[in-house]
């Protein structure tokens, strides 16, 4: 497996704009989680999914931000409209159970830059 | 909520020596894991350590867990410059099923 792979690497946009970032976790994991990344607050969970069903979004900052997961092979977090303060990395993690018995795998993240 | 600290937050060694990270967490846990990123890359696991377990090793990897201390820590022996990069502890409550929850992590210096 090509492991968790991640859409696109970097973005930079517009304040206002609308970004759609995106990831294929790995085929069979049933858990599917976003993080975000910055240097003032380290890794924070966003939100995670098991078997495509949203199970604890509170880690979303805003109403701005949004998640999906239409299928087992693809999910999307979606900002709308972004900001500056958005900027970070983003993370995917896929894995076998909650992460917590077994390791998570992370894609190489996605370097959001809102200016 | 972040439950693992590690520290310190920064740490530089030569090549050879050993290297020492610290992380503490505040509430009971399933297990503990540790994890290594590479400057600009994702995560990736290191080892895992039971709630019930002492000390495990991997390689030239060890991990002690106290859970009375509410703590762990993790040793790199006979570190090399390829050792360079940020390690992350990350716990599971015992309370529920819930997802991993990740201190800020230390960054290890290794120079050649």
């Amino acid at each position: 497996d090509a492991g968790v792979i991640q859409s696109p690497r970097h973005e930079v946009t517009e304040m206002g704009q609308e970004v759609t970032l995106r990831c294929k976790p790995i085929s069979g994991h049933d858990y599917l989680f976003w993080y975000r990344q910055t240097m003032m607050r380290g890794l924070e969970l966003l939100i995670y999914f098991n078997n495509n069903v949203p199970i604890d979004d509170s880690g979303m900052p805003e109403d701005r931000f949004s998640a999906k997961m239409p299928n087992a092979s693809f999910s999307t977090l979606k900002i709308q409209p972004s900001e500056p303060r958005d900027s970070a990395v983003y993370f995917c993690a896929s894995s076998l159970g909650t992460g917590g018995v077994v390791e998570a795998f992370f894609g190489q993240g996605t370097r959001l830059t809102v200016v | 909520s972040q439950q693992g600290e590690e520290d310190p937050q920064a740490l530089s060694i030569q090549e050879g020596e050993n290297a020492t990270m610290n992380c503490s967490y505040k509430t009971s846990i399933n297990n503990l894991q540790w994890y290594r990123q590479n400057s600009g890359r994702g995560l990736v696991h290191l080892i895992l350590i039971r709630s019930n377990e002492r000390e495990k090793h991997s390689g030239r990897l060890r991990v002690t867990l106290d859970t009375s201390k509410k703590s762990s820590s993790l040793l790199i022996t006979a570190s090399r410059a390829a050792d360079t990069a940020s390690y992350f502890c990350a716990t599971v409550s015992v309370v529920g099923n819930t997802p991993l929850v990740f201190g800020k992590g230390t960054r290890l210096s290794v120079i050649a």
